[in-house]
């Protein structure tokens, strides 16, 4: 595709359940980031991979956050028995690689826990 | 997380109005970059900022890099519906990760034909 994409766009999850959420990234960028983006927020970053090594996890909020581009391309976010404070759009973003500043958004997983 | 300020938090304002924005950081910035977003969409970008000081146009779109390298604003001229959205403001923290975005809060843009 022209674009990024994410997977799903909407996602309900019961509190405790563990949730996967998919990012195809274009084709050939090789930075992925994930951000967070609470309701009336800026996005805030989460996780930053080059091809498939993941160089910043500073952003996780907890070790229940997990993220994984096990072949440099496609990325997914696993948050395990999640909490209603983990509501919220999570966004992926490519770039063609570190050396640029345009990041490419994808239309983000609205994601919430009951 | 770090945030910057940015405000003002929301706007509306009638369509030809121009429209000012601006965000400050008590942490010196070496990228500025300016970003709308829509409903059910993320972010995209519409003017990067590398150099304190550097002015930069896109169409009606007009932002600064500021000397301090602490704050930057974006401008809208001659607004029109379309320009509905929210506006975020992001930068990279002088010698910070090379990945990490740090963005504002955003400020919403309200305009009525």
């Amino acid at each position: 595709g022209a674009g990024v994409s994410q997977s799903p766009r909407y996602k309900v999850a019961k509190r405790g359940q563990d949730v996967a959420l998919r990012c195809d990234p274009i084709s050939g960028h090789v930075s992925l980031f994930w951000y967070q983006q609470a309701l009336g927020q800026g996005p805030e970053f989460l996780t930053y991979f080059q091809n498939e090594a993941q160089l910043d996890k500073s952003g996780l909020p907890s070790d229940r956050f997990f993220a994984e581009r096990p072949e440099g391309s496609v990325s997914t976010l696993k948050i395990q028995r999640t909490q209603q404070e983990d509501s919220a759009v999570y966004l992926c973003a490519s770039q063609t690689g570190p050396s640029t500043d345009t990041q490419y958004f994808g239309p983000g997983t609205r994601l919430t826990v009951l | 997380g770090q945030q910057l300020n940015q405000s003002p938090q929301s706007m509306f304002i009638q369509e030809g109005e121009d429209v000012s924005m601006n965000c400050t950081s008590s942490s010196i910035f070496n990228t500025w970059l300016w970003y709308k977003q829509e409903p059910g969409e993320g972010p995209v970008l519409l003017i990067a900022l590398y150099k304190a000081g550097e002015l930069t146009s896109n169409g009606r779109l007009t932002a600064q890099f500021g000397i301090t390298r602490k704050d930057s604003f974006l401008n809208i001229s001659a607004s029109i519906p379309s320009d509905v959205g929210i506006y975020f403001c992001a930068g990279r923290v002088y010698g910070g990760s090379q990945g990490n975005l740090i963005f504002g809060k955003g400020t919403k843009l309200s305009v009525k034909p």
